[in-house]
């Protein structure tokens, strides 16, 4: 079957600009999760839904960064005046639900790659 | 919150031998230890994982170890082939903190023919 899908593949902004960043999740995937990569660096958790509630947001680095789930299968990633800092790769993963603790497989989507000039 | 070491950081071996790459995680809580391999500009795949219940577990050329002891976890390649070249990243999951992952930095394995 399909699995996680992103847009754009690639994102050049400029400093100050609103961007949004899509997501859409393998069908039937209830749990949904961004992170962060930089360069040389392992993903870092930003915020994970349940459903249609952000569950966990701690990783979100400051008030510029917000998600939404409306429907509870696609996500947005919306980031406020941007800055050069947060130029990454920022990556989607979905999985079933986790109940008692225990996770589930997280897959990956293939990314989008923002630029902040 | 968890803190996940992950060594070396570059592993170079020739074709046919073994590679080990080792992660040290901070939480006891922790559960589930996921490892990705990620080729250049693609997606983390996950390879393998293993929970807090077993100590090992195998599938084909790879396998994993947990020493719920140390609090380490080690990925295991056998008889490398070139296409294993690729960053690979262990990952750890603490049990309440819902699906939340945190990875180590990542190890770029070569393989060279």
């Amino acid at each position: 079957g399909a699995g996680v899908s992103q847009t754009p593949s690639n994102k050049v902004t400029e400093k100050g600009k609103y961007v949004e960043l899509r997501c859409d999740p393998i069908s039937g995937h209830t749990a949904l999760y961004w992170y962060r990569q930089s360069l040389g660096q392992g993903p870092e958790f930003l915020i994970y839904f349940q459903g249609t509630g952000a569950a966990d947001d701690s990783g979100l680095p400051n008030d510029r960064f917000f998600a939404v789930r409306p429907e509870g299968s696609v996500s947005t990633l919306k980031i406020q005046r941007t800055e050069r800092g947060d130029s990454a790769v920022y990556l989607c993963a979905s999985s079933r639900s986790i109940a008692g603790g225990i996770t589930d497989t997280q897959y990956f989507g293939p990314g989008t790659r923002l630029t902040v000039l | 919150g968890e803190n996940v070491e992950q060594h070396p950081s570059t592993l170079s071996v020739q074709e046919g031998d073994s590679a080990v790459i080792k992660c040290t995680y901070s939480d006891s809580a922790s559960n589930y230890f996921p490892w990705y391999k990620q080729e250049l500009g693609k997606r983390p795949q996950l390879i393998i994982d293993i929970r807090s219940n077993v100590g090992e577990k195998k599938d084909q050329r790879i396998a994993v170890t947990l020493n719920k002891t140390a609090k380490h976890f080690s990925l295991h390649i056998t008889e490398t082939q070139p296409e294993d070249s690729a960053v690979y990243f262990c990952a750890a999951h603490t049990r309440g903190s819902w699906g939340k992952l945190q990875f180590g930095a990542g190890t770029q394995v070569v393989v060279t023919p």
